[in-house]
């Protein structure tokens, strides 16, 4: 089934600004917005924000994430290296009746 | 704390069942669905249904339609994941999820292993 779409790879310097994107249709990121997971190699998904822009407690405030349209984006301030992780995007898409992932974004802090 | 522990991984051949476990703590187990999310080696995260704890409602992506079953056992606060017919493209983690809204906590995985 037909999925969100994320780059591969994204690096950016310590201390420095990434900005990873997401993009769906009218049907799943435009429709109920998206929700952004933070994974490190060998842990379980962990939930960063949801439906845009909402927070789950003891989520660093460096995060913050948005959508303009059928794209989705989460922005990192001051990049650590523990940001360093696969990070994906999910959304509930009304069309398939199905949860739909982006292939993740690997984002290296160099 | 809200917690989901999942059953040890397990090794199967071709054509076998697996049922994986979620054991479910810290919250009211039967007020929350359960999804069920799966990654395959070095790949990203694939749905594949939910179950309604209170209800014993499912919901099932396409793709697994008739090769799945999701239950949930209010006593034990315990939800199950059963997958048949397994392929050697089965090999994965299976993640069981809890859903307040959003997919806010993940289960520790259980990875199974289809091999002949």
């Amino acid at each position: 089934q037909a999925g969100l779409t994320q780059p591969p790879s994204v690096s950016k310097d310590l201390r420095q600004t990434a900005t990873l994107t997401c993009t769906g249709n009218n049907n799943n990121v435009g429709d109920q917005g998206a929700a952004w997971l933070q994974q490190h190699q060998g842990h379980p998904p962990k939930l960063l924000s949801y439906r845009n822009n909402n927070r789950p407690s003891g989520i660093s405030e460096r995060l913050s994430a948005s959508r303009s349209g059928n794209t989705a984006s989460l922005t990192i301030t001051g990049l650590q290296p523990e940001d360093e992780a696969d990070y994906y995007c999910s959304a509930w898409d009304s069309s398939l009746s199905a949860w739909v992932f982006g292939g993740g974004t690997k984002l290296t802090v160099l | 704390q809200v917690q989901l522990v999942q059953s040890g991984a397990e090794v199967k051949k071709p054509g076998a069942s697996v049922k994986v476990s979620c054991k479910a703590s810290g919250y009211t187990f039967s007020g929350y669905k359960k999804h069920w999310v799966r990654q395959a080696p070095g790949q990203g995260l694939e749905w594949m249904g939910w179950v309604n704890p209170n209800s014993g409602g499912t919901h099932y992506a396409q793709k697994f339609q008739g090769r799945v079953t999701m239950t949930g056992d209010t006593s034990i606060s315990t939800a199950y994941m059963e997958l048949y017919s397994l392929r050697t493209d089965d090999t994965a983690v299976y993640y069981c999820v809890r859903d307040s809204g959003s997919f806010d906590c993940w289960g520790q995985g259980t990875l199974v292993t289809v091999s002949s």
